[in-house]
């Protein structure tokens, strides 16, 4: 399977600060990133996608503007959180993809954010 | 977003029990997924399947791709402890829906030794 990590692993924020969480393909070139977010006892939610050197395409009810995304290198994508706040607390986790997405998936090691 | 619906929610069985989870859909997909995660990590991919009909193994796993493209299940042999973890489906819409991953909402396996 894919190799894929995640930078920070877990981060402790204060309320109105921004995060970047870091993920990287490490032994292929992902042309799409998928970045998803769960919360406790829940699923897996799709926040967006992004091409490489492409701006992302969000899920409906996530705010553009607030869930930065930056794939700006086949093996490196970052997700910001901007003015975090409480309820952006979250396992954020990412899936990196090598071509159109047709077949297997895998994840990144997931990120998880506590904003105080 | 869309899920898929995943049955049963929870599973407390006996170590050497096999176990049996399904999902269904109302829409049709290309590709089944199924993916355990445990505790503080990301999903970690067991079986995928790519064929109606298809019926794959991995070790104890076998899981297999619903005739009419809107289920699947997953079966685990002579359960063990390490088995403990969530389980999700996943399945990929077509081309038409953005070839997304569409997840159900997880099968909570507790194994008692």
């Amino acid at each position: 399977g894919a190799v894929v990590s995640q930078h920070p692993s877990w981060v402790i924020c204060k309320s109105g600060t921004s995060v970047k969480i870091e993920c990287r393909s490490l032994d292929f070139q992902a042309t799409t990133m998928f970045w998803y977010r769960q919360f406790p006892k829940q699923s897996l939610m799709l926040m967006a996608t992004s091409n490489e050197g492409s701006k992302a395409t969000y899920e409906q009810g996530v705010e553009k503007d607030k869930f930065l995304i930056n794939h700006a290198s086949l093996t490196l994508s970052t997700l910001t959180v901007t003015s975090a706040h409480p309820e952006d607390s979250s396992f954020y986790i990412c899936s990196p993809q090598e071509g159109p997405a047709r077949g297997e998936q895998y994840f990144g090691p997931g990120t998880r954010l506590t904003v105080t | 977003g869309q899920q898929l619906n995943q049955s049963p929610q929870s599973m407390f069985i006996q170590e050497g029990e096999d176990v049996s989870m399904n999902c269904t859909s109302s829409s049709i997909f290309n590709t089944w997924l199924w993916y355990k995660q445990e505790p503080g990590e990301g999903p970690v991919l067991l079986i995928a399947l790519y064929k109606a009909g298809e019926l794959t193994s991995n070790g104890r796993l076998t899981a297999q791709f619903g005739i009419t493209r809107k289920d699947s299940f997953l079966n685990i042999s002579a359960s063990i402890p390490s088995d403990v973890g969530i389980y999700f489906c996943a399945g990929r819409h077509t081309m038409e829906y953005g070839n997304k991953l569409v997840f159900g909402a997880g099968t909570i396996l507790r194994v008692k030794s």
